[in-house]
C-alpha cells in the first residue's frame, strides 16, 4: 500500500539556519506530492506541491523537488525564521488509481529558537 | 471566509457514551473528509465522500458512522466511545482530490475518559 516516511522530530534549529526535512515514499501508480504545515491550534494548510517528477514546489522560501529515481521529497528552506515553527506533514496521492484521499506522513516538528 | 467550520472544539465523553462531530464547508466543495490526529502516527482517513450521497471507508473506519447531510455538511459519529478514540479529529474538504489542495477545520479535541 501506499506510504509516507517522515524523519523523527523535534528538529530545533536557531534562526537563520538551514532546513531539511527528510520524505520518502511508497506508492502504487504515480503520486502527486504535497508538503502541509500545521501552526500551533489550527488545521493543516498547504505548504507546496509537485506532480511529477524532477518539479520543483515552492512557497514561502520553502522548496522540495519531487525525485522519482530515490522516492524522495525532501522540504528545505534556506534561512529560517521562528514564525516557521510548526508541524510538517508530507503526503501523496497516487493518480489513476482510483484513490480519493491524501495518505500523510508522521509530521516533523519544527522548533526554530531566536 | 469562514472555509471548513467543526464543532464542538473540545469534548470529554465516558467510555459508552456517543457523540457527534458536526462539520460544515462554505466553498462549495464535492469532497469531504475526516481524519485523525494521534501523537506519531501523523493524519489517518476515517471516512470520505467524494460527492453528496457517498461514502467511503478510509484507513481507520471501525467504531464511526458518517453522514453526508448536504454539499456542505459531513458529520462524524462515535456510537460507543471507546478510550481508543481519544484523539485530535480534524475535517477537510477539497474541490478536487487530484489537485491535492484540501482545506482543514481547526480540529476538535475528544477525549474519552
Amino acid at each position: 500500500g501506499d506510504s509516507v516516511t517522515q524523519m523523527e522530530g523535534p528538529v530545533t534549529l536557531s534562526e537563520e539556519a538551514f532546513l531539511t526535512i527528510n520524505c520518502t515514499y511508497t506508492a502504487t501508480g504515480y503520486p502527486s506530492l504535497f508538503w502541509y504545515v500545521q501552526y500551533p491550534g489550527e488545521g493543516l494548510q498547504l505548504l507546496l506541491k509537485a506532480t511529477k517528477a524532477d518539479d520543483k514546489g515552492s512557497n514561502k522560501g520553502f522548496e522540495a523537488t519531487y525525485r522519482k529515481e530515490t522516492t524522495s521529497f525532501h522540504l528545505e528552506k534556506g534561512s529560517v525564521q521562528v514564525s516557521d515553527s510548526a508541524v510538517y506533514f508530507c503526503a501523496l496521492i497516487p493518480l489513476y488509481t482510483g484513490r480519493r484521499a491524501l495518505t500523510f506522513g508522521s509530521g516533523t516538528r519544527l522548533q526554530v529558537q531566536p | 471566509n469562514a472555509g471548513v467550520t467543526q464543532t464542538p472544539k473540545f469534548q470529554v465523553l465516558k467510555t459508552g457514551q456517543s457523540m457527534t462531530l458536526q462539520c460544515a464547508q462554505d466553498m462549495n466543495h464535492n469532497s469531504m473528509y475526516w481524519y485523525r490526529q494521534d501523537p506519531g502516527m501523523g493524519l489517518r482517513l476515517i471516512y470520505y465522500s467524494a460527492s453528496e450521497g457517498t461514502t467511503d471507508k478510509g484507513e481507520v473506519p471501525n467504531g464511526y458512522n458518517v453522514s453526508r447531510l448536504n454539499k456542505r455538511e459531513f458529520s462524524l459519529r462515535l456510537e460507543s466511545a471507546a478510550p481508543s478514540q481519544t484523539s485530535v479529529y480534524f475535517c477537510a474538504s477539497s474541490g478536487g482530490v487530484v489537485t491535492g489542495e484540501l482545506f482543514f477545520g481547526e480540529g476538535s479535541r475528544l477525549t474519552v475518559l
